[in-house]
């Protein structure tokens, strides 16, 4: 079964340092998503990406956030200026247009970001 | 979007049958339900999804009565393995080609015990 796959699985930074969080979603898909759960807490949509322009953002995806596919098969969510509130699971979600064989969203495994 | 409306937690034993119920009163017309399963740690995994009456796969059955206010998710014969978080959303169709978001609520702990 084809996986979206997230790279790295946990990544600690300081507060104020970049990261960049890497995902390659599922090779015909062309809806890509980011979300994030912070521990216990809902799962909450960050933003949705389709023909290499944003589609929809929300609130918590201010300035400090920004994606990118820079190569047709990555999709990557940077944090310019870490804070410690951005300590969450990210996860990956990508979907074709026909929904797939199973009509839904295909997630990756989430990389689990620690801001000290 | 709509809403819906889960259990917090339940708690069943190996071997039984679980029925989780959702309500989702202001579904809309193109609305279909959907239902994934999350490990701690891990992504949410989709189980399964129906716009009316009962389907069925390998994993689970899900029926949906005539007014599709509510649906129940049935998992037949839990593993200890089952144990996990399992979310009901509900939002356009499989084949929509605009780019909606999922809403997530807190879902239902389904903790499965020997």
């Amino acid at each position: 079964e084809p996986e979206v796959t997230q790279t790295p699985s946990h990544q600690v930074t300081q507060m104020g340092q970049e990261v960049i969080l890497r995902c390659v979603p599922i090779s015909n898909h062309l809806y890509f998503y980011w979300y994030r759960q912070i521990l216990g807490q809902k799962v909450e949509f960050l933003v949705s990406f389709y023909n290499n322009e944003i589609s929809e953002k929300s609130e918590i995806f201010d300035d400090q956030f920004s994606v990118e596919r820079p190569d047709g098969s990555n999709f990557t969510l940077k944090i310019r200026s870490t804070k410690l509130e951005d300590s969450a699971m990210y996860f990956c979600a990508s979907r074709d247009h026909f929904g797939t064989a199973n009509y839904g969203y295909t997630f990756g495994s989430g990389t689990r970001l620690t801001v000290v | 979007l709509a809403k819906t409306t889960q259990p917090i937690s339940m708690d069943s034993y190996e071997g039984q049958e679980v029925n989780i119920t959702c309500s989702h009163n202001n579904i809309a017309t193109n609305d279909y339900i959907t239902w994934y399963q999350q490990f701690p740690s891990q992504g949410p995994r989709f189980i399964i999804q129906g716009y009316k009456t009962k389907v069925t796969n390998e994993v689970a059955s899900l029926f949906i009565p005539a007014d599709r206010k509510s649906s129940t998710l049935s998992l037949p014969r839990v593993s200890l393995s089952d144990t996990a978080v399992y979310y009901c959303l509900v939002g356009p169709p499989p084949n929509a080609g605009n780019n909606r978001k999922l809403i997530w609520g807190l879902g239902t702990s389904l903790a499965v015990n020997p």
